[in-house]
């Protein structure tokens, strides 16, 4: 069974750091692309970042360019989303997806919430 | 980058078909085949229901089905019933940063 579960989400105040952890369990993390998704709350999706297999490419939607940075540690099945310099439009479920051009599986989501 | 373009809402009776739109251009839907269908109910995480244009994930009914001509990707359900009352997203590859999701519409089963 596919298991997909991110932690790290939280109240920050409008420019503080924080750092979101996806860990995934029963699927093939190392050869398959991997995806952030955010929904902030009552709105639609938003993609915000995806990550080849190796880490070589990363891809991100503008309005988070030079603020988020994805990574992964394929030893450890995890994906990760540095986020700096928080605005209170970063406010939303943040969630973790297998895949590139579609995701399969997702998590429940983690809640981060920009606010003074 | 702007989202696609999805009606807001779309409604209909049980039993009935109905068919969600989800328009583009060429930098994205009317290029690619990398356009995909997700369905959310309230609270919950979206499910993948169509990748590809008009494939199918193992374990989506064949009620779901998904097609594109030009800029417009289209999914369709047949033979609504009351638990595909939720909210629908499309998204597509784009050249312009990589991913983009539609507006989304929320299907009304009346």
């Amino acid at each position: 069974e596919v298991q997909v579960v991110e932690s790290g989400g939280g109240l920050v105040q409008p420019g503080g750091s924080l750092r979101l952890s996806c860990a995934v369990s029963g699927f093939s993390f190392s050869s398959n692309w991997m995806t952030w998704v955010r929904q902030a709350p009552g709105k639609g999706l938003e993609w915000v970042a995806n990550i080849k297999p190796d880490g070589s490419e990363k891809y991100y939607v503008e309005s988070v360019k030079g603020r988020f940075t994805i990574s992964r540690d394929n030893a450890k099945n995890s994906l990760y989303l540095q986020m700096n310099s928080l605005r209170a439009e970063d406010t939303a479920m943040y969630y973790c997806a297998t895949g590139g051009y579609s995701s399969v599986w997702w998590g429940q989501g983690t809640l981060v919430t920009v606010s003074s | 980058q702007s989202a696609l373009t999805q009606p807001a809402s779309v409604s209909g009776s049980p039993g009935q078909s109905i068919t969600i739109s989800c328009t583009g251009s060429s930098s994205d839907v009317g290029g690619y085949k990398y356009v995909s269908w997700y369905q959310q109910h309230p609270g919950k995480a979206p499910k993948l229901m169509i990748y590809e244009v008009s494939n199918r994930p193992s374990g989506v009914p064949d009620r779901f089905s998904g097609s594109k001509s030009a800029n417009t990707a289209s999914l369709t359900i047949s033979g609504l019933q009351a638990g595909d009352e939720a909210e629908y997203y499309c998204s597509s590859y784009t050249t312009n940063t990589f991913l983009v999701f539609g507006g989304g519409t929320k299907l009304t089963v009346l």
